[in-house]
């Protein structure tokens, strides 16, 4: 079965520079979220998109920014980063508001060097 | 890897025997919850989920508990295996309108001793 994909799986940027995640959702998802997690921690949400609208936000940094496009797919985007943005972000995506529940992806590690 | 077992809670058992993580939430009005498990780097992966409506449900070799009254969940591993070896998460999903976003509690490192 297909299964949420993220690109890519692990990024090294410097500080101050510039990131894109990339989220590619299961098949007639229409949602996607995305979520932050630093070491030992549990996953936070970040931000969220249904048929390319942002539907919902959380404790995401004005330097982040997000979309989803028209094939679904979403990117995060992240500017001038800084020591704190490593973490895993993941990518889930659901239908219907998660009432056949919520698929993650593998996630993408972020260091910032 | 990870240092994810510095920072959370741990539970150490025996292979062979059952395991009980416990997870408090925080939202009432959350209708649908969901335990996940995460292993070193990877994402969350599904184990089981339970609605608002009920108080149990079982799958293979796990249960879910719901106490709505004190807003507490818990997840039961039977016969724990060294594979069942990852860091759980309980997540809620909150009712109404379009805020369809998953919380997540804390989570529990399960360590499962050969």
């Amino acid at each position: 079965a297909a299964g949420v994909i993220q690109s890519p799986r692990h990024l090294i940027k410097e500080k101050r520079e510039t990131a894109t995640l990339k989220c590619y959702p299961i098949p007639r998802h229409d949602t996607v979220y995305w979520y932050q997690q630093g070491p030992g921690q549990d996953p936070q949400f970040l931000i969220s998109f249904y048929e390319k609208m942002q539907s919902d936000k959380g404790s995401i940094p004005d330097r982040f920014s997000a979309q989803q496009f028209s094939d679904y797919h979403s990117e995060l985007n992240m500017s001038s980063l800084e020591l704190g943005d490593s973490a895993l972000y993941f990518c889930a995506s659901s239908l219907e508001g998660g009432s056949y529940g919520y698929t993650f992806g593998s996630g993408t590690r972020l260091t910032v060097v | 890897g990870e240092s994810v077992g510095l920072h959370l809670p741990t539970l150490s058992v025996q292979e062979g025997d059952n395991s009980i993580i416990n997870c408090a939430y925080s939202n009432s009005a959350s209708d649908y919850f969901i335990w996940y498990k995460q292993e070193s780097g990877k994402g969350p992966q599904f184990i089981i989920d339970i609605r608002s409506n009920m108080d149990k449900r079982q799958g293979q070799r796990v249960t879910v508990l719901l106490n709505k009254t004190v807003k507490h969940l818990s997840l039961q591993i039977a016969a724990t295996q060294p594979g069942d070896s990852a860091v759980y998460f309980c997540a809620e999903r909150g009712s109404g309108g379009s805020n369809y976003k998953l919380t997540f509690g804390k989570g529990t490192l399960l360590t499962v001793n050969p």
